[in-house]
C-alpha cells in the first residue's frame, strides 16, 4: 500500500520562529489532508491539498502532486500551535480510507 | 450541534463489560468512518460505511463490532477487549468515499482504557 513519511518528527521552536514540515507519500493520491491534533486529541483540518498551494493566515501549505511531496509552512509560531502535525492522503487506487504519517510533534516556547 | 461529535469523550471498562461508542455527523455526509490511535502509532482506518453499508472492514477483530443505522449515525459495539485496545478511537465523515474530493471531518475522539 501507499507509504506517507513525514518529517522532521520532532521539532522544537521559539516564538515567532518560521518552520516547514514535509511530507512524501510513494503513490499517486485523489485528497492530502493537513492535520492539527491538539493535547485533546482532536483533529482539526488545516488544509485539503490534493494539488496546489493555499494559505490561511499565518499557515499555508503547497502539494506537488507529480513529485509526490507536500509542505505545510507556518510562520511566526505561537505557543498554540504546538501539538502534532498529520499529513494523510487517500491513494488513487485504494479508494476510501485515509492513511497517516505517524506526524510531527512540535513544542513552541515562549 | 454541529461537525462530527463523539459520546462519551472517555470510557473505562473492564475486559468482561460490553459498551458502545456513538458518532453522530451534522455536516449532510454520505460516507462514515472509524480510525484506532493507539500510542507511538499512525491512526489506523477500522471500518467505513458509505450510505449506510459497510465497504470496509480493515481486518478488525470481531469483539469490535460497527453499525450504522442511518447515514447520520454510526456506533461501535465492544465487548470482551483486550487492554492492548485502549486506545483513542476517532469517527470521520466525508460527503461520499473515493474518487478524490472527499475531506475528511473528525470528532473529538473517545478515549478508551481497558482493565
Amino acid at each position: 500500500g501507499i507509504q506517507v513519511e513525514q518529517s522532521p518528527p520532532d521539532l522544537i521552536l521559539q516564538e515567532g520562529a518560521n518552520s516547514t514540515l514535509r511530507c512524501n507519500f510513494s503513490d499517486s493520491v485523489n485528497n492530502l489532508q493537513w492535520f492539527h491534533q491538539n493535547p485533546w486529541g482532536q483533529l482539526i483540518n488545516l488544509f485539503y491539498i490534493p494539488s496546489g498551494t493555499k494559505q490561511n493566515g499565518r499557515l499555508s501549505a503547497t502539494t506537488v502532486a507529480t513529485e509526490r511531496y507536500s509542505l505545510l509552512y507556518i510562520s511566526s509560531s505561537q505557543t498554540t500551535d504546538s501539538g502534532v502535525y498529520f499529513c494523510a492522503v487517500e491513494a488513487n487506487q485504494a479508494g476510501t480510507a485515509l492513511i497517516f504519517g505517524k506526524g510531527t510533534t512540535l513544542s513552541v516556547s515562549s | 450541534e454541529t461537525g462530527v461529535t463523539q459520546t462519551p469523550r472517555h470510557l473505562v471498562m473492564g475486559m468482561t463489560n460490553k459498551k458502545s461508542l456513538k458518532c453522530e455527523q451534522h455536516l449532510g455526509h454520505n460516507a462514515m468512518y472509524w480510525y484506532k490511535q493507539s500510542a507511538k502509532k499512525p491512526l489506523e482506518l477500522m471500518f467505513v460505511y458509505s450510505l449506510e453499508e459497510r465497504v470496509e472492514n480493515n481486518s478488525v477483530p470481531s469483539r469490535f463490532s460497527p453499525e450504522c443505522p442511518n447515514s447520520s449515525h454510526l456506533f461501535l459495539h465492544l465487548h470482551t477487549l483486550q487492554p492492548e485496545d485502549s486506545a483513542l478511537y476517532l469517527c470521520a465523515s466525508s460527503h461520499s468515499t473515493g474518487g478524490g474530493g472527499n475531506e475528511q471531518f473528525f470528532g473529538p475522539g473517545t478515549r478508551l482504557t481497558v482493565l
